[in-house]
């Protein structure tokens, strides 16, 4: 089946304008991860849900990031008054969720930058 | 708290062989093995559970040691193809539902 898709792939920002990053799980997976990585870095947690609920938010660097899950599959991941320091690409993963090992399956990541 | 992950970079010619290891300061419930290609998604290696189990399939093995908390990477007679950043993401225990990745290691193989 079809992997972990992300939208839009590229987003170019003004300082200040508000984002919304898209992220479609693999069917049928209950877990779902956004994660934050800089240039040279490794993936930095931002926050989780199973099925609908947001578990674990504690990632998120600041009031003005927010994700959701309404329905226990898409997710999207809101930025509002973006600022410079939010430039990264942000990577989606989903997981089967039913045991802590799951493996995380990435998407390929919206590359957002704030100018 | 992050892993931190060994050597940052390597450089090997095809079919020699390399190491890359991850230690954390934390007791390790589980590692979990990652490689990442220039612009592309991470992609799933292999995970291991505490218990000092190895794992592995064609030539790419990785070993658990718990005593240490530190699992190894291990690439043999390696290809043009395992160029990449290789990760490794960490869970502390069974509740956590994430994991916390290291800097990278990055692995360029030249023919």
């Amino acid at each position: 089946g079809a992997g972990v898709s992300q939208s839009p792939r590229y987003k170019v920002a003004k300082r200040g304008q508000d984002v919304a990053l898209r992220c479609d799980p693999i069917s049928g997976h209950v877990s779902l991860f956004w994660y934050q990585q800089a240039l040279g870095q490794g993936p930095e947690f931002l926050t989780y849900f199973q099925n609908e609920a947001q578990l674990d938010k504690s990632g998120l660097p600041s009031d003005r990031f927010f994700a959701e899950r309404p329905e226990g599959s898409v997710s999207t991941l809101k930025i509002q008054r973006t600022q410079q320091e939010d430039s990264a690409v942000y990577l989606c993963a989903s997981s089967l969720g039913v045991i802590i090992y799951s493996p995380l399956h990435f998407g390929n990541g919206t590359r957002l930058t704030v100018t | 708290q992050q892993p931190v992950q060994s050597p940052q970079a390597v450089i090997l010619r095809e079919g020699e062989d390399a190491v890359i290891n991850c230690s954390s300061s934390k007791a390790l419930y589980s590692v979990h093995w990652y490689r990442q290609k220039h612009g592309e998604a991470p992609v799933f290696l292999m995970i291991l559970l505490k218990g000092g189990e190895q794992k592995g399939h064609d030539k790419i093995s990785a070993s658990f040691n718990e005593k240490k908390q530190q699992s190894s990477l291990y690439l043999t007679a390696s290809q043009l193809s395992y160029s990449g950043t290789y990760f490794c993401g960490t869970d502390y225990n069974t509740n956590a539902g994430k994991s916390t990745f290291g800097d990278g290691t990055t692995l360029t193989v030249k023919p």
